[in-house]
């Protein structure tokens, strides 16, 4: 069964930190890395697609690298704002276009 | 924006019911999905379907299940007869076809919260 994790659970932080989490994932078979960014009562929104081992990509004040050969990726948010409050998820594709889903990372950023 | 929309938001029914949650993908996309989260749990993988068919469904997906795209616009999950255990958020993706294949971004709704009392 192949197993995605993320840590921490859940993070909260004061406005004007920088925070990051990790996502952990097989590193055998990879094909991508997905992070999505889900706000409660909202579509998750796509991030970052990863592929290659070494990517760092990066969009405003968040960004994300990625392991491939010992299977993991980091998000960073810099200087975190509340509106950056939500669910962090990663997921992982390995052979088909299926999204295996790691548990999500909750942040929420205090004013 | 385009974006991937899902009705009803919120559907309560009784086990033993059928439910049909409804889907309306982005347009120009040929790649569609359905996952679900139970309470507390992972977002898991249902079933994903190609021109029309299913091209990978999970052990979830049983005969209870099944999916239509019956007008070409929407994307429909039907649930024929409901278990308690299904009660879940059921999401709806799309995605393009473009260089980058499989890789490329899945589109989510906002998703359907079935309660199954």
């Amino acid at each position: 069964i192949l197993n995605v994790e993320q840590s921490p659970q859940s993070l909260h932080v004061q406005e004007g930190d920088s925070t990051n989490f990790t996502c952990s994932f097989p590193s055998s078979n990879f094909y991508a890395l997905h992070w999505y960014r889900w706000e409660t009562a909202k579509s998750p929104e796509a991030l970052f697609v990863m592929t290659l081992n070494g990517d760092e990509k990066k969009k405003g004040r968040i960004s994300a690298t990625l392991n491939t050969k010992e299977g993991y990726s980091y998000l960073y948010i810099k200087g975190s704002q509340p509106e950056d409050s939500a669910t962090y998820l990663c997921a992982f594709i390995y052979n088909t276009d299926k999204l295996i889903f790691g548990t999500g990372t909750r942040l929420q950023v205090f004013p | 924006e385009p974006e991937v929309t899902q009705t009803p938001s919120h559907q309560v029914t009784q086990m033993g019911q059928e439910v049909i949650l409804r889907c309306v993908p982005i347009s120009n996309h040929l790649y569609f999905y359905w996952y679900r989260q139970i309470l507390g749990q992972k977002v898991e993988f249902l079933v994903s379907f190609y021109n029309n068919e299913i091209s990978e469904k999970s052990e979830i997906f049983d005969d209870q299940f099944s999916v239509e795209r019956p007008d070409g616009s929407n994307f429909t999950l039907k649930i024929r007869s409901t278990k308690l255990e299904d009660s879940a958020m059921y999401f709806c993706a799309s995605r393009d076809y473009k260089r980058g294949g499989d890789y490329n971004e899945q589109f989510f709704g906002p998703g359907t919260r079935l309660t199954v009392l």
